[in-house]
């Protein structure tokens, strides 16, 4: 069975602190990868996603950049945080060609 | 532009009681609708993918139906343990990268 791992599960940053969330799944090939975030009372929001291997689309501008070095891991990045990078971190992945997402158990950054 | 609008926001029910959870959508072309639940501080977890107006899904109490402007989470005979925010997501006829487009969620809190 296919799962997926997102850690850590709680970071508290400083503002202008590098940031790296690290996503993989297991037990498929080829996934689409997402990151999306959830601020408090909002919706989730897409941030990046990735149909392949150093295939990134980001949805908005931002301070953050993704990467996926290999096929069933993805990356979320910054330079430098800013207050407003706080939020829930998730990480999902689907089956190429299907519609459903599967999440991972989210990472909530705190920046200070 | 695609939206999806969920309510209430907010709903507190006594064991037993009986009600639903609206989802609007404005989406050009739907290819899926989807139903997670949310645990506060856990990624959410898949509950349903209904695809064509008329569609019923159904997992022990809930109950998922369909139209072409909205769904409705049935939940029948509520428990405690079916606390929990519920979130309603729809993917666009014109996506192919799986993008989801959520609504704020309904946060259901369910008294013994």
């Amino acid at each position: 069975s296919q799962t997926i791992h997102q850690w850590p599960a709680t970071l508290v940053q400083p503002v202008g602190s590098p940031l790296s969330l690290e996503c993989t799944v297991e037990g498929t090939s080829n996934p689409n990868l997402y990151w999306y975030r959830q601020a408090a009372g909002r919706g989730l929001q897409l941030l990046f996603y990735s149909v392949g291997i150093g295939q990134i689309s980001s949805e908005v501008p931002q301070n953050l950049s993704a990467s996926r070095p290999q096929d069933r891991q993805f990356i979320l990045s910054s330079k430098k945080l800013l207050l407003s990078d706080s939020g829930f971190y998730l990480c999902a992945w689907s089956v190429m060609g299907s519609t459903e997402a599967f999440f991972g158990q989210g990472t909530r950054l705190t920046v200070v | 532009e695609d939206q999806v609008t969920q309510s209430p926001e907010a709903l507190r029910l006594q064991e037993g009681e009986s009600s639903s959870l609206n989802c609007s959508y404005t989406v050009s072309g739907l290819r899926g609708l989807f139903w997670y639940r949310q645990d506060p501080g856990k990624g959410p977890e898949f509950l349903f993918t209904l695809y064509s107006a008329g569609e019923e899904k159904e997992k022990e109490r809930l109950k998922a139906t369909l139209t072409k402007k909205e769904s409705f989470l049935h939940i029948t005979a509520p428990k405690p343990e079916d606390s929990a925010t519920y979130l309603c997501a729809v993917q666009a006829g014109s996506s192919n990268t799986g993008k989801l487009i959520f609504g704020q969620g309904t946060t259901l809190q369910v008294k013994p």
